[in-house]
């Protein structure tokens, strides 16, 4: 049973347009959410992260919104860049899970120049 | 500063060897967690560690695997015998509490098994 999906396996857009991510939760008990980056051949970057009490936050060109009541994140990335083309995962948490982190299957983006 | 490091970066070997991948983590964390990615299933927990003793193993797929963590700087994960649908990477990472309860976990760069 996966408790953290992310249903669209691939997006592509155009270089400085806006990307948008999806991810969908089941656990209500999640109160921590980050998004985690990844090239190929590398390990899992740390991107942006949000807990239960926000409803946005923003680095840059990256910001995360949480919707709690429907149990929705997304990430948004404008403007895109190419260097942005790679798997994205969303990750989730509970408090006084000790520090277990549930991902999800991730979401290739590939950004067109 | 030095991340998570891994080693070796990739590994082939043959049904029924033994097979140890290690990790050190990031000074100062006190969390260590064992990951698998596959095509199939995505990222899987296989274990956690924290403060080096092992919290949640329940994600290790059989009595084949096993892993260690003598010191805080040093962990292990050992397949034995390996099995071709060991294949897979094996991601290594580490984290550390912040004073608000939220931890980041950040990873090395992965062990690529290829078990044939």
């Amino acid at each position: 049973d996966q408790q953290v999906k992310q249903n669209s396996p691939s997006l592509s857009v155009q270089e400085g347009r806006i990307s948008i991510l999806n991810c969908d939760y089941t656990n209500s008990m999640f109160d921590y959410f980050l998004w985690y980056k990844k090239y190929p051949a590398e390990g899992p970057t740390f991107l942006i992260s949000i807990s239960s009490i926000k409803d946005k936050n923003e680095d840059g060109r990256f910001t995360v919104f949480l919707n709690k009541s429907a149990k929705h994140l997304s990430l948004h990335i404008v403007p895109s860049q190419p260097g942005d083309s790679a798997v994205y995962f969303c990750a989730a948490s509970a408090w006084g899970a000790n520090s277990k982190l549930t991902f999800g299957k991730g979401i290739t983006l590939s950004v067109r120049p | 500063d030095a991340g998570v490091i891994q080693s070796p970066r990739h590994e082939v070997t043959e049904m029924g060897q033994e097979v140890t991948l290690r990790c050190k983590p990031i000074s100062g964390h006190n969390s260590l967690f064992w990951y698998r990615q596959t095509m199939m299933r995505g990222l899987e927990l296989l274990i956690y560690f924290n403060n080096n003793v092992p919290i949640d193993d329940s994600g290790m797929p059989e009595d084949r695997f096993s892993a260690k963590m003598p010191n805080a700087s040093f962990s292990t994960l050992k397949i034995q015998p390996s099995e071709p649908r060991d294949s897979a990477v094996y991601f290594c990472a580490s984290s550390i509490r912040t004073s608000g309860g939220l931890e980041t976990q950040y990873f090395g760069p992965g062990t690529r098994l290829l078990v044939l």
